[in-house]
């Protein structure tokens, strides 16, 4: 299957401060990618739709000004926690559409474990 | 509101039993259908994905889809242990705008 990678699997930060996680297609060219949030023994949430070129389309409730997402290339989207506070810690998980053959399918990133303090 | 209902278990079956998960969906026009896995602290992991009727088999797992019931179940023949995982019902919804729908998951716990 195809290959998404995720970076950094896992980071700490201060309260307070940004935390950037990027998310590329290794082996395909993505038309979408999509930003999930995990709490402990709960469901996918997604937050938001990224596509290239354009801007990113939030879900009600996520606020855009402090999830930046940027979608650089076919390969490339990133997500930017700004101003991070305990309540954004979460396991952030990115996932990419393939451009040819779309069958449908999402393909995942192996997640980020954010844990501010 | 597009809607996918899985059954939250904990579905518990002993090694090497059929382990059988349920997964039903509101949206009609709905045209792709796939299952992930997710094993605790991971992300998920698309095991199987089915787009017409009737069954498609991939190893030990039997997907079934029948649109006419808005249903789809994945079965699992010869379970074993590291099969234990939660099981991600996923719809694409109809329309122009893609949204791939998830259910909330079925623990499956495979006992040795």
């Amino acid at each position: 299957g195809a290959v998404v990678s995720q970076h950094p699997s896992r980071v700490i930060c201060k309260s307070g401060t940004s935390v950037k996680i990027e998310c590329r297609s290794l082996d395909f060219q993505a038309t979408t990618m999509f930003w999930y949030r995990q709490f402990p023994k709960k469901s996918l949430m997604l937050m938001a739709t990224s596509n290239e070129g354009s801007k990113a389309t939030y879900e009600q409730g996520v606020e855009k000004d402090k999830f930046l997402i940027n979608h650089a290339s076919l390969t490339l989207s990133t997500l930017t926690v700004t101003s991070a506070h305990p309540e954004d810690s979460s396991f952030y998980i990115c996932s990419a559409r393939a451009a040819s053959p779309d069958l449908g399918e999402l393909f995942f990133g192996e997640g980020s474990r954010l844990t501010v303090l | 509101q597009k809607e996918v209902e899985q059954n939250s278990g904990p579905l518990s079956v002993p090694e090497g039993a059929i382990a059988s998960l349920n997964c039903t969906y509101s949206d009609r026009v709905s045209q792709s259908f796939f299952w992930y896995r997710q094993y605790s602290g991971k992300s998920p992991e698309l095991i199987m994905s089915i787009y017409s009727n009737g069954d498609k088999e991939d190893g030990r797992f039997t997907a079934q889809l029948n649109k006419a019931s808005q249903y789809v179940s994945l079965l699992i023949r010869d379970s074993q242990p590291s099969d234990s995982a939660t099981y991600l019902c996923a719809v694409v919804s109809g329309g122009s705008n893609y949204k791939l729908t998830f259910g909330k998951g079925t623990l499956l716990t495979v006992n040795p």
